[in-house]
């Protein structure tokens, strides 16, 4: 198993709808988890942090993490074609607090 | 404006080239990380450091050297490019200390090797 795994997609959501993406992880990770968002032919931009069970929520954005079951999820609210972009989900290494380990991405395409 | 710069956004270059790839933070940040992306693919972390005259290699082999003689600049070079070196180039950055590790990304580089 990958440490962290994202499904590539696409995931296609309608304008105004809730984007909801995946992220599962494995005990070779730690317990830090960042969202990151990355338009085509640019570099990833930190959208979201989350550290602690339960939901965080920062304007549009929720993010949500449950170690049980070890997923992190985001939501995207009211979503709009700007929010198109490929999505990385991002865990702190096991192997040092300072390394972290990416994802594949999940590509989300809003359609007005 | 506190931010963080990489110098040349693309190049193109000729096989067995030197080349060095320009990376500077005025965030005041400690640490800093070289990640290699292909496209549609997971970001690899090839190089990162600590601090001045701190450098491992990442999780990615790669056949780059970097250096860290000032806290702000982070170059890495590439001592003879190959066709297979052809990616992107993200050199991002964290605070010492904090923990957990929120980076920041540089716009990239985009290196072509013909």
């Amino acid at each position: 198993q990958k440490e962290v795994e994202q499904n590539s997609g696409p995931l296609s959501v309608p304008e105004g709808a809730i984007a909801s993406l995946n992220c599962t992880y494995s005990d070779r990770v730690s317990q830090s988890f960042f969202w990151y968002r990355q338009y085509s032919g640019k570099s990833p931009e930190l959208i979201m942090s989350i550290y602690s069970n339960g939901d965080k929520e920062d304007g549009r954005f929720t993010a949500q993490l449950n170690k049980a079951s070890q997923y992190v999820s985001l939501l995207i609210r009211d979503s709009q074609p700007s929010d198109s972009a490929t999505y990385l989900c991002a865990a702190t290494s096991i192997q040092g607090a300072q390394k972290l380990v990416f994802g594949q991405g999940t590509r989300l395409t809003i359609n007005p | 404006e506190a931010d963080i710069y990489q110098t040349p956004r693309y190049l193109v270059i000729g096989t067995g080239k030197k080349i060095t790839l320009e990376c500077s933070q005025t965030m005041g940040h400690d640490k800093m990380y070289w990640y290699q992306q292909d496209p549609g693919m997971e970001l690899h972390l090839i190089h990162y450091s600590y601090g001045v005259n701190s450098t491992e290699k990442g999780d990615l082999s790669s056949e780059s050297t970097v250096s860290r003689i000032r806290t702000e600049h982070f170059p890495l070079t590439l001592e003879s490019a190959r066709p297979s070196h052809t990616s992107q180039y993200l050199c991002a950055s964290s605070e010492y200390g904090s923990s957990p590790a929120e980076q920041y990304f540089g716009p990239g580089t985009r290196l072509t090797v013909t």
